[in-house]
């Protein structure tokens, strides 16, 4: 059971906007900054937001992040079948002392 | 380009002790300013970070494998290792090495993952 809890998927057609929630504590979250990775299927995870909401060189406007108290979202607008993927939060957590991370959203593109 | 490559055994024995080393290139590991973290994923699909360590030594553990874990560096060769001893099953998972920007602030890049099983 992870720390931080993420729907387990998400759907949407292209074009469609969609977004994916990353719920955590007063601990991770509440206190410290959330990053989001992409993880396609056999594929190692690779950083798509970092910060909360700044987007590392090359990776497309369409990915946006923000957070809110002890919960952190990534929106995804204009969907498209190349964003079929896996996408997992992370923050520090520091009641844990230690690196925690979301279950994974199983994001289709319909 | 920074590239992380993970290197060691696929295979493990119960109470063997796992070792694994990174080797990173496009960048001096001895020029400081990053961390180096190891994290770990699961056949279904949990990621789980492991630990860090900085180009002096310092390490930093996840709390849960703290006595069973152990870190190092080569900077010399622009590698850091990994030891997981007392291996059993529940071990079993994708090891990724990555550098880490600050203590988990974020992780980028990440090695492509070498996949360890224990199994007698």
């Amino acid at each position: 059971q992870s720390v931080l809890t993420q729907p387990p998927s998400a759907s949407g057609t292209p074009g469609q906007t969609v977004t994916i929630s990353c719920s955590g504590s007063t601990s991770n979250i509440g206190k410290n900054t959330v990053n989001w990775y992409r993880q396609v299927p056999g594929t190692a995870p690779k950083l798509l937001i970092f910060r909360n909401n700044q987007r590392p060189s090359g990776v497309p406007d369409r990915f946006s992040g923000s957070k809110s108290g002890t919960s952190g979202s990534l929106a995804i607008s204009g969907l498209q079948s190349e964003d079929e993927a896996e996408y997992f939060c992370a923050a520090w957590d520091d009641s844990l002392s230690g690196g925690v991370f979301g279950g994974g959203t199983k994001l289709t593109v319909l | 380009q920074v590239q992380l490559q993970e290197s060691g055994p696929g295979l493990v024995k119960p109470s063997q002790t796992l070792s694994l080393t990174c080797s990173v290139s496009g960048v001096y590991m001895n020029s400081g300013g990053y961390y180096w973290s190891w994290i770990r994923q699961y056949p279904g699909k949990g990621l789980e970070w492991l630990g860090y360590i900085y180009y002096s030594g310092s390490t930093y553990y996840n709390r849960s494998l703290k006595s069973r874990l152990s870190l190092s560096i080569d900077t010399s060769k622009n590698q850091f290792s990994l030891k997981l001893s007392s291996m059993t099953a529940a071990d079993t998972a994708i090891y990724y090495c990555a550098r880490d920007t600050g203590g988990f602030d974020w992780l980028d890049p990440w090695g492509q993952g070498t996949l360890v099983t224990v199994s007698s």
